[in-house]
């Protein structure tokens, strides 16, 4: 089976703008979290998707949204873009129990 | 908010040396997660623990989870340099509300 894709890999993104993360799940799973990751913060939840539902929600700002398929494939978007919001960002599905299958990641740099 | 807290941050250790890191939470986990992350890397997924008092085993890793459901650690045996990435824990509180919450991970460095 196919792993977690996660497109682009990098980007680059000036303060003000907005970005659009792409997640496709490994065949067969439902649900799709992501997470930022920082030095200073570590591994922050997001959302949680399933079946197209938002399930669960982080602590972050509305200027983090996401958005589910009904093929399973996830996107989030990041608005008004903040210098603190160059990030890791990791996408993870899950079959059940929350056992989560990570993505390699996107690396989002904003300048 | 659900809180893990994980020490040590960073760890040194010789080749061959042994290694542990610890998962707190001031609340009674559900159940308790593990995952490794290379340097690099993503987090990979290494086992889930669900019962009081559990202790499973992989290779040269041993799980524990504590009698209270509120701590576990991670134990490996004679480190190798292929074990060099960050350990994480992570739980989901009883209620479930708040997604899984990772404690922030323990560095292992190897010194050959």
């Amino acid at each position: 089976k196919a792993g977690v894709t996660q497109t682009p890999r990098y980007l680059i993104k000036t303060r003000g703008q907005q970005v659009t993360l792409s997640c496709s799940p490994i065949s067969g799973h439902r649900s799709v979290s992501w997470y930022q990751q920082t030095p200073g913060q570590g591994l922050q939840f997001l959302f949680e998707y399933f079946s197209e539902t938002q399930r669960n929600k982080g602590n972050f700002p509305g200027r983090f949204s996401g958005r589910q398929f009904s093929n399973s494939r996830s996107e989030m978007n990041v608005s008004t873009l903040e210098l603190g919001d160059s990030a890791l960002y990791l996408c993870a599905s899950s079959l059940s129990a929350h056992e989560q299958y990570f993505g390699p990641g996107t690396r989002l740099t904003v300048t | 908010g659900q809180q893990v807290m994980q020490i040590p941050q960073y760890q040194h250790v010789q080749e061959g040396e042994d290694f542990t890191t610890y998962c707190n939470s001031s609340t009674t986990l559900s159940n308790i997660q593990w995952y490794k992350q290379r340097p690099g890397g993503h987090p990979v997924f290494l086992i889930q623990l669900v019962k009081s008092g559990e202790v499973k085993k992989q290779k040269r890793l041993t799980f524990q989870f504590g009698e209270a459901k509120k701590n576990s650690s991670l134990h490996i045996t004679a480190t190798q340099t292929t074990d060099v990435g960050t350990y994480f824990c992570a739980a989901i509180s009883g209620g479930g509300a708040d997604g899984l919450t990772f404690g922030k991970g323990t560095h292992l460095i190897i010194q050959p």
